[in-house]
């Protein structure tokens, strides 16, 4: 059963424009989101986070938007680099009250960045 | 400044042999876990140590996998009687503490022949 979807496995954004990667969770008791980047041979790297207090949290190109009712988040990248091209997953936990230590991660998106 | 490292970076092994994967957290983290990617899958949750509290081994898929974490840092996983659907890729993270950023490993690639 997988609690956190990630249903675009591959995606391409022209360099310059808006990459918007997508992610549906299941578990209404998440409250905790993250966005993980991993190039290939690495280990995933935390990109940002977002708390459920909050539907908006940004990082300079990074945006996370967070729509609890549809039990959805999305990450904005704007503008697109080609060294955005990576792999990414969303995260969820329960959150720091009750268990912040297990992430349950999504399948991924590949997103390629075409110059 | 050193980030988590994991050995081997890549293991081959028969199906039925013991393998050992070996962590290295980030030095301070007093939290580490253990995750695996199979192919196609997400990174899925196996054990979790804080501190010198017990583990928490919930996500550990089977009783052939076990691991243990010696004076608060390095941590190894062992499977016993490796399964050919234990092949996936292993990654470590460790946190200053449990509710902190992890930071993940390059990851051990198992394949179980």
């Amino acid at each position: 059963d997988q609690q956190v979807k990630q249903n675009s496995p591959s995606l391409s954004v022209q360099e310059g424009r808006i990459s918007i990667l997508n992610c549906d969770y299941t578990n209404s008791m998440f409250d905790y989101f993250l966005w993980y980047k991993k190039y290939p041979a690495e280990g995933p790297t935390f990109l940002i986070s977002i708390s459920s207090i909050k539907d908006k949290n940004e990082d300079g190109r990074f945006t996370v938007f967070l729509n609890k009712s549809a039990k959805h988040l999305s990450l904005h990248i704007v503008p697109s680099q080609p060294g955005d091209s990576a792999v990414y997953f969303c995260a969820a936990s329960l959150g720091r009250n009750f268990g912040n230590e297990k992430l349950t991660f999504g399948t991924g998106t590949r997103l390629t960045i075409i110059p | 400044g050193a980030g988590v490292s994991q050995s081997p970076s890549n293991k081959v092994t028969e199906k039925g042999k013991d393998v050992e994967l070996r962590c290295d957290p980030i030095s301070g983290h007093t939290a580490l876990y253990w995750y695996r990617q199979s192919l196609g899958q997400g990174l899925e949750f196996l054990i979790y140590f804080q501190g010198n509290s017990a583990p928490d081994k919930s996500g550990l898929p089977s009783d052939r996998f076990s691991a243990e974490r010696t004076g608060g840092s390095v941590s190894t996983l062992t499977i016993q009687r490796t399964q050919q659907e234990d092949s996936a890729v292993y990654l470590c993270a460790s946190s200053l503490r449990k509710e902190e950023t992890q930071y993940f490993g390059p990851g051990t690639r198992l394949l179980v022949l």
